[in-house]
């Protein structure tokens, strides 16, 4: 079971911020949060992750809410490129045989002209 | 730096087959894992490796299996291939096992089980 929610799909106007929402209501205290992107038939690019602190590089920033039960991605300036089927993953940290990745259905972003 | 590399990119096999799958890491990198992604199910994780030695498995039947050599490449197999076998298998490549460590994915083989 995908431990994440996420809306199937938004749309952003090119220029503007992208917000996308997850809901990671049951993670726990040593869990990571974790952002991906697929572009259609590409493999998933790594976009950012955190466990308790905001965080930002130069793709986008990570919000996530001080009881950490969701988080944020934003792309500041949305693009034509950022098209693409955002995921939203919790992984436990450390080595652990538990940690088995699980991707669920994440948010189609379509960017508008 | 070269990233994760897949190969073959494409393939065609008939059910029955088998079918082998390589990956070469990014270099220095020591964990590689196996996903498989269907319209249907989506990104299913199948095994990671570290030190070529698997330490996490996935929910498939054991006509999956891999293996890693001691230069970190990966290997996986697909034994008397099934039509619902055809996917994009996808590789990862890590520093290390483990969450705290960034998976890079590959571009994929795409697999056509005819």
């Amino acid at each position: 079971d995908a431990k994440t929610t996420q809306p199937p799909s938004m749309d952003c106007a090119e220029g503007r911020a992208a917000n996308l929402p997850c809901n990671h209501s049951t993670i726990s205290g040593n869990e990571y949060v974790y952002w991906y992107r697929q572009i259609h038939s590409q493999g998933p690019q790594y976009i950012i992750h955190g466990l308790k602190n905001n965080e930002t590089n130069e793709m986008a920033s990570l919000i996530i809410t001080e009881d950490r039960k969701s988080s944020t991605l934003i792309l500041p300036h949305a693009t034509l490129r950022d098209t693409a089927v955002y995921y939203c993953i919790v992984r436990v940290a450390g080595g652990n045989r538990d940690d088995k990745i699980i991707f669920g259905k994440g948010t189609r972003l379509h960017i508008l002209p | 730096k070269a990233g994760v590399t897949q190969t073959p990119r494409y393939l065609i096999k008939t059910r029955g087959q088998q079918v082998t799958l390589s990956c070469s890491p990014i270099s220095g990198h020591r964990s590689v894992s196996w996903y498989q992604q269907t319209p249907g199910q989506g990104l299913q994780f199948l095994f990671e490796y570290f030190s070529e030695t698997q330490r996490n498995k996935g929910n498939f039947p054991g006509r999956f299996s891999g293996r890693q050599f001691s230069n970190s490449r990966s290997e996986m197999n697909v034994s008397t291939l099934e039509l619902g076998d055809s996917a994009l298998y996808l590789c990862a490549s890590s520093r290390a096992w483990g969450a705290k460590n960034i998976q890079y994915f590959g571009a994929g083989t795409r697999l056509s089980v005819l």
